[in-house]
Order: C-alpha cells, then structure tokens, then sequence
C-alpha cells in the first residue's frame, strides 16, 4: 500500500548495533502497528498507537521500543540488535468502521538480518 | 489464547482452476480479513467482512463469514498466473486490540 512508506526497506547490520524502522502514512488514520512476520508464523503484533499520547506493547515487545512523532510516523527501534530478531518487519494503520475495527494496511516491509 | 487455523498450507493448481481456502477460530470473531502477499511486498487486503453470513465478491475472489462466527472462506474462481501468493485470514474478535493472523496459504499456479 503506497500509503504506508517504510524506510529502509533492507538492512544489514551487527549483533549490539540500534537500528531504528520508520513508517510513515498519508491515509490520515489514528492507529498505527508494528509486527513482525517470520517464516512458518502469523504476523505477531509488537506495538500498537491509537494516537500519539497512546503507546501500548503487543505480544512481544521485548527487545524493542517505539516513538509516535506524529499522527502520521511511528518508528521502531531495536536498541541493541540480536540475530533472533532477523525477520520481516511491517507497519500498518487502521480506522475503526461502522462500529468495527477497521482493516490494517500495510506498508512493504522491512527486511532485517542480523548478524 | 486465541488461534487461527487456516489450511491449505499450500496448494498447487492448473490455470483456470477454482481454488478454496480457509480460517477457523478457537473462538468468535466480528470481523474477518483477506490478504495477499507477493514476495518482497506488504499484505494488500482483499476483502473484509462484518456480519455472520456475509457473502462479499471483489472480482474473482468470494469471501464468506461462517455463520457460527469462528471461520471464513475465500474461493479464487478461474485462477490466473498473478493469483500466486500467499493468502491470509485475519480476525479480530471486538473486545481485544488485535487481529489474530492465520500462517497463510501459498498458492502455486501450474500454466
């Protein structure tokens, strides 16, 4: 989804590093996630904002940070990076509709190895 | 905790061929999502449902919500080359934050 813009889209980097993934999103919404995917596995929720004052761990927020700037940039920060955090990572942004959570749109990930 | 099964794990087709997929749930859901992720990109929805019963269409694709609330289904009809890919089901119960994504489906089409 061109709305969600993730940077970078591939990094490289050394076990103890901080790295930090940014997103950002011109769909205007209040919520934004942070997941991970990993072969084999769901996308599993790392953090979530439902405005800029509200920042709240997901299921495995261990390891990470995170920042909302803006209602339209959520960044992820890993501050000492460790092989076992070697995945996809996604960021998405909802609305809520009619009453229902709305739908989660993706931006294209990013891929981060470390070594 | 909640768990979302969804199967086929994989599947192979022939062009042309319909395909089915589907999501149950250890527990009841008010909103079911599709999603297709081709390699190297984001998961592009495809189709949402809100209401038991539901029966939604977006081109070739069907998507139901169960009527006991705990699964979905999408049917592919006349596959095509660019339907490869790996299909998710999302769910999201209304009491909690989150959806609860499926491991996905890969789908592989044979020209």
């Amino acid at each position: 989804d061109a709305d969600v813009t993730q940077t970078p889209r591939n990094r490289i980097t050394k076990t103890g590093k901080r790295i930090m993934l940014e997103c950002s999103q011109t769909k205007g919404h209040d919520r934004m996630y942070w997941y991970r995917q990993d072969p084999g596995l769901g996308l599993r929720l790392i953090y979530y904002s439902f405005d800029v004052k509200d920042i709240n761990k997901g299921e495995i927020s261990d390891g990470y940070s995170v920042s909302r700037q803006a209602q339209a940039k959520f960044s992820l920060s890993l501050e000492s990076a460790i092989p076992n955090q070697t995945a996809l990572y996604f960021c998405a942004t909802s609305d809520p509709t009619s009453g229902h959570e709305g739908p989660q749109h993706f931006g294209d990930g990013t891929r981060l190895s470390i070594l | 905790g909640q768990q979302l099964n969804q199967s086929p794990q994989s599947m192979f087709i022939q062009e042309g061929e319909d395909v089915s997929m589907n999501c149950t749930s250890s527990s009841i859901f008010n909103t079911w999502l599709w999603y297709k992720q081709d390699p190297g990109e984001g998961p592009v929805l495809l189709i949402a449902l809100y209401k038991a019963g539901e029966l939604t269409s977006n081109g070739r694709l069907t998507a139901q919500f169960g009527i006991t609330r705990k699964d979905s289904f999408l049917n592919i009809s006349a596959s095509i080359p660019s339907d490869v890919g790996i299909y998710f089901c999302a769910g999201h119960s209304g009491g909690t934050y989150k959806y609860i994504f499926g491991t996905g489906t890969r789908l592989k089409v044979l020209a």
